[in-house]
């Protein structure tokens, strides 16, 4: 059974660095095919993506945010960990981890809980 | 990039009816369109993916169709459970992935 669950702080000041870890289970990211990829949701607003990565280090952005984003993954632990540096107020959002497989589906198949962060001061 | 439009935004429905909503991307896609249901404090559940593959344990009423830049989602009898926000979703390889803007399913 494949889970994957998001933490990090819930409330962070503008400027600062937010670091978000998906901590998973039940596959492996260095199997071929496996991605582990964030997405988030503002409040009463749609999903956007943020971000990728793959079994073998591929890693892939939003244009939009891609000098502010940076994912790394930690096979071992199974860890998948994205910062956000310069956070701003209009980045409040519930932020989402989730599995995809790019090979069969490209689609998240299965989804973190989410946790929801406040960007104020 | 490519951009996905979804409509409508809001579709008011009963128990029963049948639903359609649509999602055009700006350039073909093949057929790397997914469907996800979200309901209010919920992650999104992935429906449907490659455009018309139904996921495990998804009730059959659903149902996708289309390629290149047109598809569509269709839930033949609407039932309580269904009342939510549907999104789609494309990942052109050569492109970023990118998720419609939503289609919300209000009680009438």
């Amino acid at each position: 059974q494949i889970t994957l669950k998001e933490s990090g702080p819930t409330l962070v000041k503008p400027t600062q660095t937010l670091t978000l870890t998906c901590t998973f289970s039940g596959f492996s990211l260095s199997t071929s095919g496996v991605g582990v990829g964030w997405i988030r949701q503002p409040p009463g607003k749609a999903l956007e993506w943020l971000a990728l990565i793959y079994w073998d280090d591929d890693k892939r952005y939003s244009p939009s945010l891609k000098s502010r984003l940076t994912i790394t993954k930690d096979t071992s632990k199974n860890h998948v960990v994205l910062t956000m540096t310069n956070m701003d107020p209009v980045d409040t959002a519930t932020y989402y981890c989730a599995h995809l497989i790019f090979s069969a589906r490209r689609a998240f198949d299965i989804w973190g809980q989410g946790t929801m962060v406040t960007v104020s001061s | 990039d490519i951009q996905m439009t979804q409509s409508p935004s809001t579709l008011s429905a009963s128990v029963g009816d049948r639903v359609t909503i649509t999602c055009r991307a700006s350039q073909s896609i093949s057929n790397w369109l997914a469907w996800y249901q979200q309901k209010p404090g919920k992650a999104p559940k992935l429906l449907v993916y490659k455009a018309s593959s139904l996921e495990s344990g998804v009730p059959s009423r659903f149902s996708g169709s289309g390629s290149g830049t047109e598809f569509t989602l269709t839930i033949s009898s609407l039932q309580p459970d269904d009342f939510a926000t549907y999104y789609c979703q494309q990942y052109n390889s050569y492109s970023p992935l990118t998720f419609g803007g939503g289609t919300k399913v209000e009680i009438k």
